[in-house]
Formats: C-alpha cells, structure tokens, sequence
C-alpha cells in the first residue's frame, strides 16, 4: 500500500525553525518529484515546493522562497521541509504529496494525513 | 501566477442529481495541466481528475473533467451521499503551482 506519513509539526514562535519529515512506502520513491502543500484553518490548497524524484531541482512559490528548503533521502524514502524564519501566516496544516511524474509536478497523486504548524507568540 | 477562480462558491443539490463546477484562469493552461481534487471533512485531497480529463486510479466514471485554455469544468453525473465535499482545481502548467478556491457540494 502507497502511504506518506508526515512527521515534526508543533507549536513555534515567530522568527523559529522546524523540519518536517515525510516517510514515504509502497512505491520506488526515487522515480517520483514530491512536494509539500499546506492549508490554513478552514482555508484553501497552497503549494508551498516541489523537488525532483533525484533531487536535482526544488521549486518554490514567492510566499516561502530563502525561507523553506525542501529536500530528500532516497536511500532513507523520507522527504523534508526545513522551515526558517517562520510567520503567524505560515500556521497550516502541512501536507506530503507525491507527484505522477519524476520531473515537475503533473498531478498529486497520493497525499499524507497532514501534520499541524502552529506559529504563534 | 495563474488566478484559479471556481464557481459557485457552494452547490446544494440532493443524491442523484447532476453537478457542474466552474474552474476559470484568469491566463491560458499550459498544456490542459489541470487537475480536481476532492476534499472530505477531516480528510486529505483526494485526486480526481488530472491533465483537465484524465481519470485518476480508482476513481468512478461519474466524475468526468473537461475543458481548455482557460475554463474548465467537472462534472458529477449521479451524486452519491460520499460525494459531497469540497472540490479544487489545480494548475500545474506554470510556476508557481496554483490552487482554486474550493466549491463546496453541500446537501440540500
């Protein structure tokens, strides 16, 4: 069974640090880009980055660009999300997602259950 | 960046009948790279339908995708009770990768 479980969520204060962890099973992870994608409380989807399934290339929306560093253990079948520098506007629930393809995205086809980010003073 | 306006805001419709929802970009799709998720209460997306008309794995023949350039649609044929929800639109044509708002498919 293809399942992402996401890990390393919590309560931090304005201008702190976390790593998320996503661990990933059921497929050949390095055959796939992975992104994250986070929603806000009772908000919309926002694509937060996206890296290649060998890690080559990141990507990244305006919002979280020199803050966030995604990156990637494909002998360990574990995605990252580093996040600096953190605001009140970053609180979300954080979403692992796997891509269709192995290059940019195509389509997220499988999701995690999500882990919570909460910023606040 | 792509502007992904979905319409309506809410459905109300009762089982069975027929939904229609609205994804309109406010510049062309790149590709027809456009994909509907669907979003339980408590439940992560779910992917539908990808490059604007493309079933996902799984997924029932009653959702159907279509559309190009900047409007797109998705149509539920029969409501089932598991089928309301919230749905979104996705653009993944270009950088950065944008989501609709949401159309909530409520009970009426």
């Amino acid at each position: 069974e293809v399942q992402l479980l996401e890990s390393g969520g919590g309560f931090i204060q304005p201008g702190g640090s976390l790593r998320l962890s996503c661990a990933a099973s059921g497929f050949t992870f390095s055959n796939y880009a992975m992104s994250w994608v986070r929603q806000a409380p009772g908000k919309g989807l926002e694509w937060v980055s996206t890296i290649h399934g060998p890690g080559s290339g990141t990507y990244y929306p305006a919002s979280v660009r020199g803050r966030f560093t995604i990156s990637r253990d494909n002998s360990k079948n574990t995605l990252y999300l580093q996040m600096n520098s953190l605001r009140a506007e970053d609180t979300a629930l954080y979403y692992c997602a796997k891509d269709r393809s192995v290059w940019y995205s195509r389509g997220f086809d499988v999701w995690g259950q999500g882990t919570m980010v909460t910023v606040s003073s | 960046e792509i502007v992904l306006t979905q319409s309506p805001g809410t459905l109300s419709l009762s089982p069975g009948e027929r939904a229609t929802l609205s994804c309109r970009a406010s510049q062309s799709v790149s590709g027809s790279y456009l994909a509907w998720y669907q979003q339980r209460p408590g439940q992560a997306p779910r992917l539908l339908i990808y490059d604007a008309s493309s079933r996902a794995t799984g997924i029932p023949d009653r959702f159907s995708g279509s559309g190009s350039g900047t409007d797109f649609t998705l149509t539920i044929s029969g409501l089932e009770p598991e089928d309301f929800a919230v749905y979104y639109c996705q653009q993944y044509g270009s950088s950065p990768l944008t989501f609709g708002g949401g159309t909530k498919v409520e009970i009426k």
